[in-house]
């Protein structure tokens, strides 16, 4: 079965400072991979994702994600977080082409950011 | 707004209630999906629905009971719950599985 590691549980940071949340998955096969951010009361949103292509992806609000298939990793990263980026950061991965395969989820990670 | 919408907000209910949780988008998703999303716990995946039918019920207690009369309605029934089934269920629908997943605001519920 499938399995999302998200290594960090809290990352505290002060704004301005660079970001990087690591996430590793194990499935041998084709993975659709996806970040998403819930921000405190808020529902479950879609930051980026990769199916397929440039294994370097951008998403909203200046997130990145890079696809390294060798290492089972799709890791976020930011250059400069701002206060408003607090928030929980979940990483997910769904397999194959098939319709109707639910994403599987990390455990997420709590970011702070202190202005 | 997500196009996902999920009632009630919250919900308390005693272990000897009987009680349901309503999903519904208008996104012509055709895939639906309930979550469990409890404090320091990953999503927990619980059923998956594909043009109606279930095609994934992850080991779930039969005292959550799905429902998915169209493409756009899901409902999970709940009945004889325990204190430790208190948790955010989310709603989320896609289509297919090369598109992203798109939530509801979820239901609180509270066991008690």
């Amino acid at each position: 079965a499938q399995s999302v590691s998200q290594h960090n549980h809290h990352v505290i940071l002060s704004e301005a400072a660079s970001l990087e949340l690591g996430c590793n998955y194990s499935y041998g096969g084709t993975v659709n991979l996806f970040w998403y951010v819930q921000y405190p009361g808020q529902h479950l949103q879609l930051l980026l994702k990769y199916f397929s292509g440039d294994p370097l992806v951008k998403g909203i609000k200046g997130f990145e994600a890079e696809f390294i298939k060798s290492k089972f990793s799709f890791n976020l990263r930011k250059p400069s977080v701002q206060w408003s980026d607090t928030a929980e950061y979940f990483c997910a991965v769904n397999e194959g082409r098939q319709a109707g395969t639910a994403l599987i989820f990390g455990k997420g990670t709590t970011l702070s950011v202190s202005s | 707004e997500t196009g996902v919408t999920q009632t009630p907000r919250h919900l308390v209910m005693g272990m000897t209630n009987k009680k349901s949780l309503k999903c519904e988008q208008h996104l012509g998703h055709n895939a639906m999906y309930w979550y469990k999303q409890s404090a320091k716990k990953p999503l927990e995946l619980m059923f998956v629905y594909n043009f109606k039918e279930q095609t994934e019920n992850n080991s779930v207690p039969s005292r959550f009971s799905p429902e998915c009369p169209n493409s756009s309605h899901l409902f999970l029934h709940l009945h004889t719950l325990q204190p430790e089934d208190s948790a955010l269920y989310l709603c989320a629908s896609s289509r297919g599985s090369i598109t992203e997943a798109f939530f509801g605001q979820g239901t609180r519920l509270t066991v008690v």
